[in-house]
């Protein structure tokens, strides 16, 4: 397995719903961190949370770490048709240095209007 | 925030041709830059870390040969691809770091395709 292993791999809904994503990763890290990625573009920063912390809200967006199970939830509430793209968690390793990230696969979300 | 861009979005080559893609970073100096390569629905594989004034780190199996990275400036990095062939058509990103060790700004992307 991967370093930053996310599932569901796609993931469809109706606006208004919540979507939850899950990653898992294997090595000790500094941090983890979310992204979005809109279709042939880009990554846009979401989230960073320290693995001194357990849980970090930003707008519509909650992220959870659990350093003793090495995985971390995003969770996006009231989602919106806009809201549709892929989302990568990335971890920091702890024994490396220079914040050389380590993608997840990703998760596809659709929010079906 | 860090706003990096990266020139140009997209470019077609020839089989056996050299291409480069620049990464700016434009309201910030970025002592660090990294280049990601990115196969459609799949994820970013990070390819080298870049860092201004001296050689580019590469990952394993990422060929130095065939991509020559300079960091010759604080806000400019360069990727050239050398003898550009099919399989190397793929989605090629930058990021840069602030300083802070905490964030990575991406850039936009470049869409290379080698016909």
């Amino acid at each position: 397995s991967q370093q930053g292993e996310e599932d569901p791999q796609a993931l469809s809904i109706q606006e208004g719903e919540n979507a939850t994503m899950n990653c898992s990763y294997k090595t000790s890290i500094n941090n983890l961190q979310w992204y979005r990625q809109n279709s042939g573009r880009g990554l846009v920063h979401l989230i960073l949370i320290r693995s001194n912390e357990r849980e970090k809200h930003s707008g519509r967006l909650r992220v959870t770490l659990d350093t003793s199970k090495k995985s971390s939830s995003l969770l996006i509430t009231a989602s919106r048709a806009a809201d549709t793209a892929s989302y990568f968690c990335a971890t920091d390793a702890h024994e490396t240095s220079g914040s050389r990230l380590t993608f997840g696969e990703g998760t596809q979300l659709t929010v079906n209007p | 925030g860090a706003v990096v861009s990266q020139h140009p979005s997209r470019v077609i080559c020839k089989s056996g041709t050299s291409v480069k893609i620049e990464c700016r970073s434009l309201d910030f100096q970025a002592t660090t830059m990294f280049w990601y390569r990115q196969f459609p629905k799949k994820s970013l594989m990070l390819m080298a870390t870049s860092n201004e004034g001296s050689k580019a780190t590469y990952e394993q199996g990422v060929e130095k040969d065939k991509f020559l990275i300079n960091h010759a400036s604080l806000t400019l990095s360069t990727l050239t691809v050398t003898s550009a062939h099919p399989e190397d058509s793929s989605f090629y990103i930058c990021s840069a770091l602030t300083g802070a060790w905490d964030e990575q700004y991406f850039g936009p992307g470049t869409r290379l395709t080698v016909t």
